[in-house]
C-alpha cells in the first residue's frame, strides 16, 4: 500500500498566488524527502533535498525563494510555490527515505496549473 | 547525471514477456539496482530491487549480470496495464543521497 501521501493531487490557481503541496510519510519516519518536478514527456527532475530540522538543499537552477521547502517533522514536508506563474505549471512529486525503508516510495504527485 | 542508460522505447505484445535492459557500468559495490515504473500522471511505483542475485516477486523478475554492469527487468506476461515508463536506478538502501532519474524506457504493450 501507499506509504507516502501527497496532497493535493491537482490544483489550479491564478498567476501571482502561492500554492502549498504536502508530502507525508504514513508509517515510517522520513529523515529525508526529495522534491521533483516533471514536465510532459520528460523524466523527473530533482529540485531539492529536504532533511528534517535543517534547510533544504536545492539543485542548481532552482530558486530557493520561489520554491520554499519546510521539513518540520519526520513525517511531513511541504513545498510552497510562491507567486506562481504559468511557467511553474508542472507535475510535482515527492519521495521519502528513512532508516527503516529501503524501497524509497513516492507520492502520487500534484498537477499544478497556473492560469 | 544519472548513472544508468536505458533504451528510449520498446514495444511488447500482450501476453508475451517484456525484457527491459539497463546499463549501469559505473555501479559501486554497495549500490543496489532498483526498478520503478510511472504510469501517466502518477508517481513512480516500486517494482523490484537487487544487489547481485536474481530476484523475483509478484510483479517481475530482475536479472543482474555477474559483473553487475547491466540488468534486465522481466515482466513475464505483459498486459495493457503494464504500459508505462520504466526507470532503472542505482542507489544504496537507506541512504539519503539525492536520487537522479535517467530518461527511462517507455514500454508500449499492444493487443
Amino acid at each position: 500500500g501507499a506509504v507516502v501521501s501527497q496532497h493535493p493531487s491537482r490544483v489550479i490557481c491564478k498567476s501571482g498566488t502561492s500554492v502549498k503541496i504536502e508530502c507525508r510519510s504514513l508509517d515510517f519516519q522520513a529523515t529525508t524527502m526529495f522534491w521533483y518536478r516533471q514536465f510532459p514527456k520528460q523524466s523527473l527532475m530533482l529540485m531539492a533535498t529536504s532533511n528534517e530540522g535543517s534547510k533544504a538543499t536545492y539543485e542548481q537552477g532552482v530558486e530557493k525563494d520561489k520554491f520554499l521547502i519546510n521539513h518540520a517533522s519526520l513525517t511531513l514536508s511541504t513545498l510552497t510555490v510562491t507567486s506562481a506563474h504559468p511557467e511553474d505549471s508542472s507535475f510535482y512529486i515527492c519521495s521519502a527515505s528513512g532508516q527503516v525503508n529501503e524501497k524509497l516510495f513516492f507520492g502520487s504527485g500534484t498537477q499544478l496549473s497556473v492560469l | 547525471d544519472a548513472k544508468t542508460t536505458q533504451p528510449t522505447s520498446m514495444d511488447c505484445a500482450e501476453g508475451r514477456a517484456a525484457n527491459l535492459p539497463c546499463n549501469h557500468s559505473t555501479i559501486s559495490g554497495n549500490e543496489y539496482v532498483y526498478w520503478y515504473r510511472q504510469i501517466h500522471s502518477q508517481g513512480p511505483q516500486y517494482i523490484i530491487h537487487g544487489l547481485k542475485n536474481n530476484e523475483t516477486n509478484e510483479m517481475a523478475s530482475l536479472i543482474i549480470t555477474e559483473d553487475r554492469k547491466s540488468s534486465t527487468l522481466i515482466l513475464p506476461h505483459a498486459t495493457l496495464r503494464d504500459t508505462a515508463v520504466y526507470y532503472c536506478i542505482v542507489r544504496v538502501p537507506y541512504n539519503t543521497d539525492k536520487l537522479i532519474f535517467g530518461t527511462g524506457t517507455r514500454l508500449q504493450v499492444f493487443p
